[in-house]
């Protein structure tokens, strides 16, 4: 069965700094995308980024990247500079092909500090 | 502009009281999905669509409906909502089921059930 573990239930990170959100999935497919949403105190979700499990190349979309380490099953979102905006809660979630829905962690508070 | 509405945005209610959640997408997207977020548990999905007419059960199904008549609207509805119902709920939609398809989702509604 899919799984998302988001380790994580909160973090705080000077502004500026760089900051890792964990992520590690449980699959059994071959062919399965991961996602990750940022979800501001309003409460909309917003898509950030992509990577396909065939993927061999990293994502990245300008200040946010992910490492992909498929061996360890593991797809954690790296930010960059971060940005008093990045503080809102982050969520990890995984499709698998063929799927009818995302597969959901628990989130990640982050909290950047001026 | 691509988008996902819904509509309340909030709404407080009182137990058994029959309410309706709207949801319509304008990207012809024939994959539409309802969710739900509960603190410590991310998303977990309600019900989705694959087309019009053609609806099943997702993780959490008990004690909500849906129906798509139209390939835009996929409403949610509570015919006797009770206070574990009280939670943020999401539609989303895309245009496959593969694993690269992006959700696109509405901005929540925000529930109350009192």
């Amino acid at each position: 069965a899919q799984k998302i573990t988001q380790t994580q239930p909160g973090m705080f990170v000077q502004e500026k700094e760089a900051v890792t959100l964990d992520c590690t999935y449980d699959t059994s497919d071959q062919s399965y995308g991961l996602f990750w949403y940022k979800q501001p105190s309003s409460g909309e979700m917003i898509f950030l980024i992509y990577q396909g499990s065939y993927d061999e190349q990293n994502a990245t979309e300008g200040r946010y990247s992910l490492n992909f380490q498929k061996a360890r099953k593991s797809a954690n979102l790296v930010i960059s500079a971060s940005q008093l905006g990045d503080s809102a809660m982050y969520f990890c979630a995984m499709r698998e092909g063929g799927a009818q829905k995302l597969v959901f962690g628990q989130g990640t508070r982050l909290t950047i500090n001026p | 502009e691509a988008q996902v509405t819904q509509n309340p945005r909030y709404l407080i209610t009182v137990t058994g009281k029959k309410l309706t959640v709207t949801c319509s997408q304008n990207m012809n997207h024939e994959y539409m999905s309802w969710y739900r977020q509960d603190p410590g548990l991310g998303l977990r999905q309600i019900y989705y669509s694959m087309n019009v007419e053609v609806t099943d059960k997702g993780d959490v199904p008990e004690g909500y409906k849906v129906s798509r008549k139209e390939k835009r609207n996929f409403p949610l509805i509570l015919e006797s909502p009770s206070p574990n119902q009280t939670s943020l709920y999401f539609c989303a939609s895309s245009s496959g089921v593969s694993s690269y398809n992006e959700q696109f989702f509405g901005p929540g509604t925000r529930l109350t059930v009192l």
